[in-house]
């Protein structure tokens, strides 16, 4: 069982903005510890879309965007695309588990 | 081109065991710390093990710990993952995959090259 949670699906029309949650705790994110998110196509791996909170690799449109707050981060996906459909998963560190991923999101777009 | 192949995955009986590898190529391996992640069927992600560059440190999930081994090879640009007493929810597609390191600095925990991942199933 995941110690990060993201709500299960989030949608929008195409050209929306749609935010996914990703809650934790003191022990991961709320201790200062960087959140990743990653993009997951169905059928393939996971592909790095945030690093360090905010950061976007290289070739990562900005339309995806990252914060962190508290105990909690957001990943925010403006001017939604219809190949943004896919599962979305936040990712910490904890200082009682090591590597920590959340329960994952599936976007639709409408 | 930078890459990560996996291999050595199967069908195995509960109880059995399987070695899987990870052949990099396109960069300097030895630099990278690296993991091993799996998804079940239809479920999340689980990340399952690390080494550093040196493989003097290493990591385990507590429900892989003392079951899975982790190891790798520069020499041979390959990391390895020998899986033990496995189970039926050990059943995943399990990836390997390197560290994020930007122009400035590395992430440990972030992975910015996965494999294409190889299935391993545990059933009778």
């Amino acid at each position: 069982q995941s110690v990060l949670t993201q709500p299960p699906s989030v949608s929008g029309a195409p050209g929306q903005r749609v935010t996914i949650s990703c809650t934790g705790s003191s022990s991961n994110i709320g201790a200062g510890y960087d959140v990743h998110w990653y993009q997951q196509l169905p059928g393939t791996a996971p592909k790095l879309l945030i690093y360090g909170n905010s950061n976007r690799p290289s070739g990562v449109p900005d339309r995806f965007s990252g914060s962190k707050s508290g105990t909690s981060a957001s990943l925010a996906i403006t001017g939604l695309q219809a190949e943004d459909e896919a599962d979305y998963y936040c990712q910490s560190y904890d200082s009682s588990l090591f590597y920590v991923f959340g329960t994952g999101t599936k976007v639709t777009v409408l | 081109q930078v890459q990560l192949v996996e291999s050595g995955g199967g069908l195995v009986k509960p109880g059995g065991s399987l070695r899987l590898s990870c052949a990099a190529s396109g960069f300097t391996f030895s630099d990278y710390y690296m993991s091993w992640i799996r998804q079940a069927p239809g479920k999340g992600l689980e990340w399952v093990s690390y080494i550093s560059s040196s493989g003097s440190t290493i990591y385990y999930a507590d429900s892989v710990k003392g079951r899975f081994t982790i190891s790798r090879d520069n020499a041979k640009n390959s990391l390895y993952l020998q899986m033990n007493s496995l189970r039926a929810e050990d059943t995943a597609v399990y990836y390997c995959a390197r560290e994020y390191c930007s122009s400035t600095s590395c992430y440990p925990n972030a992975f910015d090259i996965w494999g294409q991942g190889t299935m391993v199933t545990v059933s009778s």
